[in-house]
């Protein structure tokens, strides 16, 4: 079935550097949506990107739709402490209703 | 605009207990409604997702049951829970546009 990874599974920072992270599949996906979890919380939307090739940015977050379809990225600038938590990379599966999610990275950024 | 609620925000229950969980969405029609659990520090596991009213596709066979009595409310249920029933339980919803929003979450602890 379709599966979802994500890399790096976790990473620590420094407050001020920028963080890029990604997320692959084996099969194509026609969206790609990308989550913030905070500990004790329901994920929240932060990017969705809609068109292979697609660069789409929500303040200092920018995340781009891979060419082939099978990929996407994630990039945080000068991070800050709050950008600490999980981020999750999902999308719809061909044909059906149901959301695939990646396996999360956990960010924490030391101050 | 859209919200989602979930309730009660964290519930402890025996080992055998029934269990009722809700979810109601506001400010949108007809909306794919779904299920997931997520244990501590792991990914989301869809369990149950529904499509209209009264429809019901479960994902993973176990001693839960969803129902959707109401086109904007969707219900999780047990009748005798298991300690492996504990976990952090996200309700979430979709529309056209294929984005995904999901609840507050239900911390639930079986002992």
């Amino acid at each position: 079935g379709q599966q979802l990874n994500q890399s790096p599974q976790s990473m620590f920072i420094q407050e001020g550097e920028d963080v890029s992270m990604n997320c692959t599949s084996s099969s194509i996906f026609n969206t790609w949506l990308w989550y913030k979890q905070d500990p004790g919380e329901g994920p929240v939307l932060l990017i969705a990107l809609y068109k292979a090739g697609e660069l789409t940015s929500n303040g200092r977050l920018t995340a781009q739709f891979g060419i082939t379809r099978k990929d996407s990225f994630l990039n945080i600038s000068a991070s800050i402490p709050s950008d600490v938590g999980i981020y999750f990379c999902a999308g719809p599966t061909s044909g059906t209703y149901k959301y695939i999610f990646g396996t999360g990275t956990r960010l924490k950024v030391l101050a | 605009s859209q919200t989602i609620h979930q309730w009660p925000a964290t519930l402890v229950q025996p080992v055998g207990s029934p269990l009722s969980l809700e979810c109601t969405v506001e400010g949108t029609s007809n909306p794919n409604l779904y299920w997931y659990r997520q244990a501590a520090g792991r990914g989301l596991q869809l369990l149950f997702y529904s499509v209209g009213i009264g429809q019901i596709s479960s994902e993973v066979p176990q001693n839960l049951s969803a129902s959707r009595p109401q086109d904007r409310q969707f219900i999780l249920s047990s009748k005798k829970l298991l300690l492996s029933d504990s976990g952090f339980y996200l309700c979430a919803w979709s529309g056209d546009s294929y984005e995904q929003y999901f609840g507050p979450g239900t911390r639930l602890t079986v002992t």
